[in-house]
């Protein structure tokens, strides 16, 4: 089956830095990417859209400039949360949707502790 | 905007029962699709059955079955013979299909519990 990666799967980083998740489709072209935040025991929401060689959409609410979107190639997409804060400690879902099936296929997720 | 309620936050079942879990959902669109996650300890986002709306026949997989009402926006899943593996949080999910490539609406999810 189709299989997504997602790098690193834990991250602890201090406040202030910068942190950079990568989602990769491993056997199979996405020419879109998906990025959802979920906080304990609640669902996901969707952050924004990935789209290979253009701009990011972003949903209501979501600082572009703080999670700044990267899909440079048809396997890759990277979010860095710029300049993290405590508040921004979550666990980070991609997707990747099958350019022939249209499906969307989920990676492991990356926890982030921001300390 | 789309939204997708599901009202039972935690179930129970013995092994081997039958549960349904609930899900309805608001749109106005016409042209979509739902779909059942299951999502385990792991957290590991696991698809577990999608419904396109333009059909009328309900959407099956083994031993995970759907009852879509299109008029009444209510999409349910019928699990039987449930095992101890199926032990995870169940969302719920709506994608637009027209036209570009949509984001998932999830619903709040349904933690279910097989009891041996």
């Amino acid at each position: 089956g189709a299989v997504v990666s997602q790098h690193p799967s834990r991250v602890i980083c201090k406040s202030g830095t910068s942190v950079k998740i990568e989602c990769r489709s491993l056997d199979f072209q996405a020419t879109t990417m998906f990025w959802y935040r979920q906080f304990p025991k609640k669902s996901l929401m969707l952050m924004a859209t990935s789209n290979e060689g253009s701009k990011a959409t972003y949903e209501q609410g979501v600082e572009k400039d703080k999670f700044l979107i990267n899909h440079a190639s048809l396997t890759l997409s990277t979010l860095t949360v710029t300049s993290a804060h405590p508040e921004d400690s979550s666990f980070y879902i991609c997707s990747a949707r099958d350019d022939l099936k249209g499906t969307q296929y989920f990676g492991p997720g990356t926890r982030l502790l921001v300390l | 905007a789309q939204t997708v309620t599901q009202s039972q936050p935690e179930m129970s079942v013995q092994e081997a029962e039958t549960v349904t879990l609930s899900c309805t959902y608001d749109t106005s669109e016409n042209n979509y699709y739902l779909f059942w996650y299951k999502q385990p300890p792991s957290r590991q986002m696991i698809l577990v059955i999608r419904q396109e709306a333009y059909k009328q026949q309900n959407a099956t997989e083994n031993r995970f079955s759907v009852n879509f009402q299109k008029a009444a926006k209510s999409f349910s899943l019928k699990i039987s013979d449930s095992q101890l593996g199926d032990t995870a949080m169940y969302f719920c999910a709506f994608m637009y299909s027209g036209g570009g490539a949509d984001g998932l609406t999830f619903g709040k999810g349904t933690h279910l519990i097989i009891q041996p």
